[in-house]
């Protein structure tokens, strides 16, 4: 099984609204991910959970906050978003994160912010 | 810092070859190849490392000159599943700090 499932798949939300992602993975990986991508541009690295601990944290706004629960789910909770904010959230695993080793994608949350 | 891609978009007729190069200005450690459809999440091609070494999947392999911190891409009798967005992926050290994407290459191949 190499699959990375995310959901939902859509998101539609307020500025106001709390609201979570949430990506799971059952490859046995120890490494997980959060890109966040804009149309026509490339995945932006976000977070980088490795061993269910945070290891990278590119400079992401707190309104961002990601959570590693186990070793197979990751969440990222949204809170008070900005339109700019609007993206497609991509989630990705890798057996460990030495060298951001393959990393498999999963199909996304399409994330809308009014 | 973002590596560098070229081209930027390129057309092809099915069978004929493609090369899309990777560029950065860091000394790096590791280059990734991902493939991106429309609408759909990447997936990888290859990892190249420090060292100079060349890699091989099918009919797409890929290069990777630490000295001149250059990777390439090489595309032969391309196929119309070969159509997508590439992007290259660079790395500065071994615990994937700073890991970022290139812009992407447009890949179009046609009947």
């Amino acid at each position: 099984d190499t699959e990375v499932t995310q959901t939902p798949k859509h998101l539609v939300m307020g500025m106001t609204n709390k609201k979570s992602l949430k990506c799971e993975q059952h490859m046995g990986h120890r490494a997980m991910y959060w890109y966040k991508q804009k149309a026509k541009k490339p995945p932006e690295l976000m977070f980088v959970y490795s061993y269910e601990k945070l290891s990278i944290n590119e400079s992401v706004p707190s309104r961002f906050s990601p959570e590693c629960p186990n070793s197979s789910l990751l969440n990222l909770h949204l809170h008070a978003l900005q339109p700019e904010d609007s993206a497609l959230y991509l989630c990705a695993s890798s057996q460990v994160s030495r060298r951001m080793e393959t990393q498999y994608f999963g199909p996304g949350t399409r994330l809308l912010v009014l | 810092q973002q590596p560098v891609q070229s081209p930027q978009a390129v057309i092809l007729r099915e069978g004929e070859d493609a090369v899309i190069n990777c560029s950065s200005s860091k000394a790096l450690y590791s280059v990734h190849w991902y493939r991106q459809k429309h609408g759909e999440a990447p997936v990888f091609l290859m990892i190249l490392l420090k060292g100079g070494e060349q890699k091989g999947h099918e009919k797409i392999s890929a290069s990777f000159n630490e000295k001149k911190q250059q990777s390439s891409l090489y595309l032969t009798a391309s196929q119309l599943s070969y159509s997508g967005t590439y992007f290259c992926g660079t790395g500065v050290d071994n615990y994937g700090q700073n890991f970022v994407f290139g812009p992407g290459t447009r890949l179009s191949v046609l009947p």
